[in-house]
């Protein structure tokens, strides 16, 4: 089945720095990634579509300038937080999916703590 | 807008009854429907993908049903096990090339042996 694999797997940073979150398809190329984010006992919340090879649509309310997202390859995309605060602090997840038909494989997500 | 609504939010349960989670959606005009499970702190993992041409799909002890018409899907645990304890959510996935995935505030399902 379709494998996405995600790094770190948890991570803390100091208020000020910036984290890079890796998410890769491990056997199946994806045009097309998805980063969501998680706050404690409440479901995702979707942040941007990345698109390999252009920029990356995001959702209302999310800053471009804060989250930035690169899909540079078929298998590989990142998601920068830039200057994190504490209020950045959340699980973040990817998904992608193989075809149209197939379902979404998500990765195994990402606990950021910023102090 | 799809709205994706799942009941109940949470359920306690003794070991070996068999349950039935519940998820509605406002729009019938999806690509498919899928469930996944979330355990405290980690991703998400597929249980069952449903066709919007399908009704129904199985694996093991899990079986999904979908009824676009009505914009309902259900999942059947029987025999539940304390290893079921975790979050359920539903997605539908539906929009542009079906890339809008909108999921459901989901079940946690606690289940005492």
């Amino acid at each position: 089945g379709a494998v996405v694999s995600q790094h770190p797997s948890w991570v803390i940073c100091k208020s000020g720095t910036s984290v890079k979150i890796e998410c890769r398809s491990l056997d199946f190329q994806a045009t097309t990634m998805f980063w969501y984010r998680q706050f404690p006992k409440q479901s995702l919340m979707l942040m941007a579509t990345s698109n390999e090879g252009s920029k990356a649509t995001y959702e209302q309310g999310v800053e471009k300038d804060k989250f930035l997202i690169n899909h540079a390859s078929l298998t590989l995309s990142t998601l920068t937080v830039t200057s994190a605060h504490p209020e950045d602090s959340s699980f973040y997840i990817c998904s992608a999916r193989r075809t149209l038909a197939s379902g979404y494989t998500f990765g195994s997500g990402t606990r950021l703590t910023v102090v | 807008k799809q709205e994706v609504t799942q009941i109940p939010a949470a359920l306690s349960v003794p070991e070996g009854e068999n349950l039935v989670l519940n998820c509605s959606f406002t729009d019938s005009a999806i690509y498919n429907l899928q469930w996944f499970r979330q355990d405290p702190g980690k991703g998400l993992t597929s249980l069952l993908l449903i066709q919007s041409s399908q009704r129904e799909q199985t694996s093991g002890r899990l079986n999904a049903s979908l009824d676009k018409s009505s914009g309902r899907s259900t999942l059947y645990i029987a025999a539940s096990q304390p290893g079921d304890s975790a979050t359920y959510l539903c997605a539908v996935i539906g929009g542009n090339a079906g890339n809008m995935l909108t999921f459901g505030g989901g079940t946690r399902l606690m289940v005492k042996p």
